[in-house]
């Protein structure tokens, strides 16, 4: 079983709403991931969290807005999406330190829909 | 300029068969680490395998295996007698020593087994 569990697993949200997927990590990591994956596409980084504090943010537009409130937990927030913004969005995990390459665990993602 | 190549978009073979998905690579670094992760049609990206640039030693899980050839930058991934529950895309991935957090992608190989 994924040791990265994300929430909803299946979201549907008009244009107008305002939503967030969830995540949680159970295996003490302290760097945390967004992707985001379209049909038929290797995942696309997004965010990366280190030690809580946001260090990548991949020229993502602004209505995803993502948060960090502590070591295990981080949350992605949804607001005025476009249908283009459909996507598997998948949360994920990692080391960090001394051992660059480190391993990253991802969880079972969230299948959003934008109507 | 770092890549990866798969460069088989779709594979097909009946139960039983073995089969070998291509992943070929290019990084100036001397440090790297590459990855192959399995993503079935639920949308978890299952890591399977990390192997660092160091490291040319063959690996065999069950019925898995990996052959990693710096010579010619390729580190392909086999199974053998496979089975329906393999049917997935299977992606591999390089992470160079000095991006951390990064991981570059191949296109993935969609694999079909038929039973």
């Amino acid at each position: 079983d994924t040791e990265v569990t994300q929430t909803p697993k299946h979201l549907v949200m008009g244009m107008t709403n305002k939503k967030s997927l969830k995540c949680e990590q159970h295996m003490g990591h302290r760097a945390m991931y967004w992707y985001k994956q379209k049909a038929k596409k290797p995942p696309e980084l997004m965010f990366v969290y280190s030690y809580e504090k946001l260090s990548i943010n991949e020229s993502v537009p602004s209505r995803f807005s993502p948060e960090c409130p502590n070591s295990s937990l981080l949350n992605l927030h949804l607001h005025a999406l476009q249908p283009e913004d459909s996507a598997l969005y998948l949360c994920a995990s990692s080391d960090i330190g001394g051992r660059r390459g480190n391993t990253i665990y991802f969880g079972e993602g969230s299948w959003l829909t934008v109507v | 300029a770092q890549k990866v190549t798969q460069a088989q978009t779709e594979i097909s073979v009946v139960e039983k068969e073995d089969v070998t998905l291509d992943c070929v690579y290019e990084t100036r670094d001397t440090t790297y680490y590459l990855f192959w992760y399995k993503q079935p049609p639920s949308g978890e990206l299952v890591f399977l395998i990390r192997r660092n640039s160091f490291d040319e030693q063959n690996e065999i899980s069950g019925r898995y295996s990996w052959n990693f050839q710096k010579s010619t930058s390729s580190f392909n991934f086999t199974i053998t007698a496979s089975q329906v529950v393999d049917s997935a895309v299977y992606f591999c991935a390089l992470s160079e020593a000095d991006s951390n957090y990064q991981l570059i992608w191949g296109a993935g190989t969609k694999l079909i087994i038929k039973p």
